[in-house]
């Protein structure tokens, strides 16, 4: 049964405009929530995080929101470039209830296709 | 400034033999993890430790085993490859008062024929 789902396997976006990429959970316990970008044949690398407690963490041009009564977040990307276009995974953990150490649940992950 | 490495990149098993992956890490780091991803799947958790001499299950443990006799490193092993377990495999590490975020290894694919 999936934690944590990520129901757009891809998303084709224009350059220049917004992306928005969308993961819903299901375990209540989860207060920290990543987003983590992968290329072909290349580990992920971390990309922005946010906890519970808020409900907006920008860094750049990639902002979360974070909805936590509907258990949803979303990260929004802009202006999208060439180079965003990768595999993107929701993640999440029950950081702070003790449960930071087990790993991090996946999402499937969205594989976004930036088109010039 | 290496992170994270793993060793091989790539291997060919065949059924019934057996292999272990290295997962080093050079950020002094207490937590490591592995990982594996399959076809249009997620990441999934198979051990993980928290420091040095522990090791505990994930969500797929069966079939694997491993060892943390270093702090730098976090080995994992099959003791009787499958076919089920070709995929790749990802090692993680990550300090422990850290706010949750895993830095990851380049990945080691693993085909068993």
């Amino acid at each position: 049964d999936q934690q944590v789902k990520q129901n757009s396997p891809s998303l084709s976006v224009q350059e220049g405009r917004i992306s928005i990429l969308n993961c819903d959970y299901t375990n209540s316990m989860f207060d920290y929530f990543l987003w983590y970008k992968k290329y072909p044949a290349e580990g992920p690398t971390f990309l922005i995080s946010i906890s519970s407690i808020k409900d907006k963490n920008e860094d750049g041009r990639f902002t979360v929101f974070l909805n936590k009564s509907a258990k949803h977040l979303s990260l929004h990307i802009v202006p999208s470039q060439p180079g965003d276009s990768a595999v993107y995974f929701c993640a999440a953990s029950a950081l702070y209830s003790g449960g930071g150490a087990d790993g991090l649940t996946f999402g499937k992950g969205t594989h976004l296709i930036i088109q010039p | 400034n290496a992170g994270v490495t793993q060793t091989p990149k790539f291997r060919v098993l065949k059924t019934g033999q057996s292999m272990t992956l290295l997962c080093a890490q050079d950020m002094n780091h207490e937590y490591m993890y592995w990982y594996r991803q399959d076809p249009g799947m997620g990441l999934r958790l198979i051990h993980y430790s928290v420091g040095e001499g522990t090791t505990a299950k994930g969500e797929v443990p069966d079939g694997y085993n491993v060892s943390r006799l270093k702090k730098q490193n976090f080995l994992l092993g099959l003791e009787s490859a499958a076919p089920s377990q070709t995929s790749v495999y990802f090692c993680a590490s990550s300090p422990k008062r850290t706010g949750g975020q895993q830095f990851f290894g380049q990945g080691t694919r693993l085909t068993v024929v």
